[in-house]
């Protein structure tokens, strides 16, 4: 079976970090991507990680450790609009499983 | 825009009714996927489809089946239709399946069963 994990809620201010954690255990891994998705809108894809090591995007970076079934999507220099759900997704053997989402409120 | 269409946006129906969901993937794209989204459950994968055949299932209920057509579109019909199948379904697509193929995600088709 596959159980990912992640935090529910987090509340930042506009321009701090927030790093939303995510714990998985799978039958097999393929790869881990990070979506978010606005409320009533379709998820958008911010990053993959299939090897260990921080990938980084503009404001966004991802952590993977494959030993430890981690990894943690890291948003810097806030803004309102990045408030959001984000999804943490593990792919196994072409099937895509998310995880609950954590839904950020970033404060003024 | 993803480039991913789906249609209709909204659809109301009745118990018992069977409904069809359509999906046009992004130029090019051969994979499609199937996602159920309700408020308890999360986004749920339900079945991939790659240039016209099944590639992988998940929890997709007996009543719930789809196709991809030879023009890459694909259809999600339900039938039988219950409360608990009120949600949200997006369908994405993605050039080939599996590894780093980013699934683009459309608009959704939220079906009110009533």
């Amino acid at each position: 079976g596959q159980n990912i994990d992640q935090p529910t809620e987090m509340t930042a201010t506009e321009g701090a970090i927030v790093q939303i954690n995510c714990t998985y255990q799978t039958s097999g891994f393929n790869g881990l991507f990070w979506y978010q998705q606005h409320a009533g809108e379709a998820p958008t894809f911010l990053s993959y990680n299939v090897l260990d090591g921080l990938e980084e995007k503009g404001r966004f970076s991802s952590f993977l450790s494959r030993s430890k079934g981690y990894s943690y999507l890291l948003l810097k220099e806030l803004q309102m609009k990045d408030s959001a759900s984000y999804l943490c997704a593990v792919l196994n053997d072409y099937k895509l499983s998310f995880g609950a989402g954590t839904t950020v409120t970033v404060r003024a | 825009d993803s480039g991913v269409t789906q249609t209709p946006k909204h659809l109301i129906t009745a118990t018992g009714q069977r409904v069809t969901l359509r999906c046009s993937p992004r130029s090019g794209d051969l994979s499609v996927y199937w996602y159920q989204q309700s408020l308890d459950q999360g986004l749920q994968f339900l079945i991939q489809y790659y240039n016209g055949e099944e590639r992988a299932k998940g929890n997709i209920l007996e009543r719930f089946s789809a196709q991809q057509f030879p023009d890459l579109h694909s259809e999600l019909n339900l039938s039988s239709l219950e409360l608990g199948d009120s949600a949200l379904y997006f369908c994405a697509s993605s050039l080939a399946s599996g590894g780093n193929n980013e699934q683009f995600f459309g608009p959704g088709t939220r079906l009110t069963v009533l």
